[in-house]
């Protein structure tokens, strides 16, 4: 079945150091690729979204491109801020939403 | 525009107790979703509704959970009885379109912290 496989954390970074999370999926078909965020204590945002192969989503500084080639989804921001710590979710839609296992960030200043 | 509420926010019982949790999505949202998400794992799905009809429930352990979604509105999960296995967050969503739809948007609640103890 389709599944989302995302790098394992927690990672710790640096303020302003710059930030890669994995993902890669497993699909039959052209699902839409999502990264969700989940900050201390709420619930899970949509953070950016892809529905179609070369797609770039992206939102607050962060970008993921949909390569079909690579069937990855990797999420990247150029500088990171103490606010962006938090557990960051790849997840791919079919009929369904399949979540990856979370990966979590901290940033220190 | 409020988001999707759930309660209660964090609930602990003894295992073979019942407990129940409570969602209101999103005004408007005829799409309503009840995930669990285990400690360091990605939600996954329980239910899915459309309105009031349960449109996908083969994740849901039936021989001991519940759900209703009267009127097509707010929601209730429930649990009865209660094992250890089931601490964990479970997490309510709602959409705007069918779950069907590669564009949909899902907008999660804080979810409910489950204790069994």
């Amino acid at each position: 079945g389709n599944s989302v496989t995302q790098m394992e954390g927690p990672v710790t970074l640096s303020e302003e150091a710059f930030l890669t999370i994995n993902c890669t999926y497993t699909a039959t078909g052209y699902p839409s690729l999502f990264w969700y965020v989940q900050y201390p204590g709420e619930g899970l945002q949509l953070l950016l979204k892809a529905t179609k192969a070369d797609d770039k989503g992206s939102n607050k500084g962060f970008e993921a491109t949909y390569r079909k080639e690579t069937t990855s989804f990797h999420l990247e921001k150029g500088s990171v801020q103490v606010s962006d710590s938090a557990v960051y979710f790849c997840a791919l839609s079919d009929n369904d939403m399949r979540f990856g296992a979370g990966t979590r960030l901290t940033v220190k200043p | 525009e409020a988001g999707v509420v759930q309660s209660p926010r964090y609930k602990i019982i003894e295992k073979k107790q019942p407990v129940a949790f409570w969602c209101n999505p999103i005004s408007g949202h005829n799409t309503l979703y009840w995930y669990l998400q285990n400690l360091g794992q990605g939600p996954e799905l329980l239910i899915r509704y459309e309105n009031e009809e349960a449109v996908d429930d083969s994740q849901l352990p039936k021989d001991r959970f519940s759900a209703e979604r009267l009127k097509g509105v707010d929601s209730t999960l429930k649990i009865q009885p209660a094992e250890l296995g089931d601490s964990a967050v479970y997490l309510c969503a709602s959409s705007e379109f069918s779950g069907l739809s590669s564009y949909n948007e899902q907008f999660f609640g804080p979810g409910t912290r489950l204790t069994v103890l």
